[in-house]
């Protein structure tokens, strides 16, 4: 089991849908991530939360909406999807500005576009 | 343009045998240099990660060896066993908090 929990595991949605993939963490870290991967392929970064600021944004579309409440949730807001964002979306946390600390992911949430 | 390049793309050893995958960067700013094993359903889970200013971490069957001023990194696995057949990622963290992941590579150990 991951010490990043996140739900639902599974997610299949028509691309008039809005949903949101949730992303929950209690290790106390302070940085946490979305990535998009697909089959083969490395995580692609698109969003950066640090001390619950958005720090970075890979130019990823405006369908794709990244918030965190808090320090421990992380959530991903979707809208008017499209096919091709049929992927497996991980979240993962880190200790934050420190160096020497590695991510943590959780098992991710995977994607289907009707 | 890909920060940080990884071969091979797939490897097939066999059980017992070392696996060895390696990695390279460019960015000087990259502080600190993850491995991670990711299983099929599965996200990325740490294997082992290293400091640019140490050469050489064990950790069990696993070893990182690193090479400062070639700008490369090697993941070797000692003994290698038919359940570490798996993908294997190389990462390099930026002092940006932002990490960069090799592009995989697809490891089958055969028994």
């Amino acid at each position: 089991d991951t010490e990043v929990t996140q739900t639902p595991k599974h997610l299949v949605m028509g691309m008039t849908n809005k949903k949101s993939l949730k992303c929950e963490q209690h290790m106390g870290h302070r940085a946490m991530y979305w990535y998009k991967q697909k089959a083969k392929k490395p995580p692609e970064l698109m969003f950066v939360y640090s001390y619950e600021k958005l720090s970075i944004n890979e130019s990823v579309p405006s369908r794709f909406s990244p918030e965190c409440p808090n320090s421990s949730l992380l959530n991903l807001h979707l809208h008017a999807l499209q096919p091709e964002d049929s992927a497996l979306y991980l979240c993962a946390s880190s200790q934050g500005a420190a160096s020497n600390q590695p991510q943590h992911f959780g098992d991710g949430t995977r994607l289907s576009i009707l | 343009q890909q920060q940080v390049k990884q071969s091979p793309q797939s490897l097939i050893v066999q059980k017992g045998g070392i696996s060895i995958i390696n990695c390279a960067y460019e960015n000087t700013a990259f502080d600190y240099f993850p491995w991670y094993q990711q299983f099929p359903g599965k996200g990325p889970a740490l294997l082992i990660a290293i400091r640019p200013d140490v050469s050489e971490k064990k950790e069990g069957r696993f070893t990182i060896s690193f090479n400062k001023s070639a700008k490369q990194f090697s993941l070797h696995i000692m003994d290698s066993q038919p359940g570490d057949s798996a993908t294997y990622f190389c990462a390099a963290r930026h002092t940006g908090n932002q990490f960069y992941f090799g592009t995989g590579t697809s490891l089958t150990v055969i028994p």
